[in-house]
């Protein structure tokens, strides 16, 4: 069954900074793949996803994320973090063959400095 | 479109006592999921229907929990005689059918439960 690991369960950068956060998941061919944003008390927003084609994939608010197929990876990037992005951050996998069966990493909380 | 609702956004009851969700999707989505998410966690499948049909439940969708979607709009899940381990946030999601073969799911903002 597929899985996905963020290693960093909390992460703390300043306003104005670069920011990258870890996602590397199992599966043995190749994964649809997401990133979501959750806000204290509020459900879960779609950052951006993969699918197919290009590897490096534009989200809202900033975001991307690049596909790496050799590191299994799929990491979420900002050249500039802004006070507002302080949440929490979940990557997640879904599977082809059962697109229905989503596994979630266990999040990674972001902390903005000001 | 007005999203994904759900309601009540929180809930506090005593162990023992049988609580019930309700959850809305966009109006065009004929799939709908439910999850739960303790803290620190990410969120963990239960359930999804389609249209009214259930047609696939976890391992951790226990006797206790019921979900229906009677008209193949809105959805409720039911909780039996709670336990402190059942408090959490519960996460509703829909989606439609998508050409590229995957259906992204629009998250509601959740119930929490909280089992005293």
């Amino acid at each position: 069954a597929q899985s996905v690991t963020q290693p960093d369960i909390h992460i703390t950068v300043s306003e104005g900074a670069s920011l990258e956060l870890r996602c590397n998941y199992s599966y043995g061919a190749t994964p649809y793949l997401f990133w979501y944003v959750q806000s204290p008390g509020q459900g879960l927003q779609l950052l951006l996803k993969y699918f197919s084609g290009d590897t490096l994939v534009q989200g809202i608010k900033g975001f991307e994320a690049e596909f790496k197929r050799s590191q299994s990876s799929f990491n979420l990037r900002k050249p500039s973090v802004h006070w507002s992005d302080a949440a929490e951050y979940f990557c997640a996998v879904g599977v082809r063959e059962n697109n229905n069966d989503m596994r979630f990493g266990a999040g990674t909380r972001l902390t903005v400095k000001p | 479109d007005t999203g994904v609702s759900q309601d009540p956004r929180h809930k506090i009851t005593k162990r023992g006592q049988n609580v019930t969700f309700r959850c809305d999707p966009i109006s065009e989505h004929n799939r709908l999921y439910w999850y739960r998410q303790t803290l620190g966690q990410g969120p963990e499948f239960l359930t999804y229907f389609q249209n009214e049909a259930q047609l696939e439940k976890s391992r951790l969708l226990s006797d206790r929990f019921s979900a229906e979607r009677p008209k193949g709009s809105f959805s409720t899940l039911e909780i039996q005689r709670t336990e402190q381990g059942d408090s959490a946030m519960y996460l509703c999601a829909s989606s439609k059918p998508d050409p590229e073969g995957y259906n992204e799911q629009f998250f509601g903002p959740g119930t929490r439960l909280t089992v005293l």
